[in-house]
């Protein structure tokens, strides 16, 4: 079956600092990946994604490549602000059937000025 | 992008009641309505995956008679946790496909947090 592994949180970081998220995966297939960030109290708020190997996704700063050879779909930016403060959600669906997401456990970013 | 809504955004009961709880996409139609479950400082559970006028699909361990899904029309899917239980406190979350999505994404709704006395 489909499986995210996201690396343990909470991720503390000073302002501007860089940051990576890492995020592999297993799945069957060609799957599309995804990065969700959830701020507190909130529900999810897709972040960016990528539909096929080699893709970048990016948006607000953040971006992370597909990487079909690693299995991997790390998250990074390269000047956190305070702001960024949030849960951050790797998830994938696979592209056959349902759109059904599977999500990892969800890494906290802590960004302090 | 499309928008999902949830109501209420909060609910507290006492325990032995029903609560309901409604998700709406205000812009689009959604063919496909998920739940899921959040608990504290953990990853989304998926509970359910409802088709507009059709019975839910429920995750391997969620009681389908305790968590009773409506999907009445292509805007509205409802959630009703039948007889809660303190143990049934947690964040419910609700996420809608767009019919004419080409990536099938999902929109989120901004989550119910339940809390059972």
């Amino acid at each position: 079956g489909n499986s995210v592994t996201q690396m343990e949180g909470p991720v503390t970081l000073s302002e501007e600092a860089f940051l990576t998220i890492n995020c592999t995966y297993t799945a069957t297939g060609y799957p599309s990946l995804f990065w969700y960030v959830q701020y507190p109290g909130e529900g999810l708020q897709l972040l960016l994604k990528a539909t096929k190997a080699d893709d970048k996704g990016s948006n607000k700063g953040f971006e992370a490549t597909y990487r079909k050879e690693t299995t991997s779909f790390h998250l990074e930016k390269g000047s956190v602000q305070v702001s960024d403060s949030a849960v951050y959600f790797c998830a994938l669906t696979s592209n056959s059937g349902y759109s059904t997401l599977t999500f990892g456990k969800g890494t906290m970013l802590l960004v302090s000025p | 992008g499309a928008v999902v809504s949830q109501h209420p955004s909060r609910v507290i009961c006492k325990s032995g009641t029903s609560v309901k709880i409604e998700c709406r996409s205000l812009d689009f139609q959604a063919t496909t309505m998920f739940w899921y479950r959040q608990f504290p400082k953990q990853s989304l559970m998926l509970m359910a995956t409802s088709n507009e006028g059709s019975k839910a699909t429920y995750e391997q361990g969620v009681e389908k008679d305790k968590f009773l899904i409506n999907h009445a029309s292509l805007t509205l899917s409802t959630l009703t946790v039948t007889s809660a239980h303190p143990e049934d406190s947690s964040f419910y979350i609700c996420s809608a496909i767009s019919g004419t999505s080409s990536y099938n994404e999902q929109f989120f709704g901004p989550g119910t947090r339940l809390t059972v006395l």
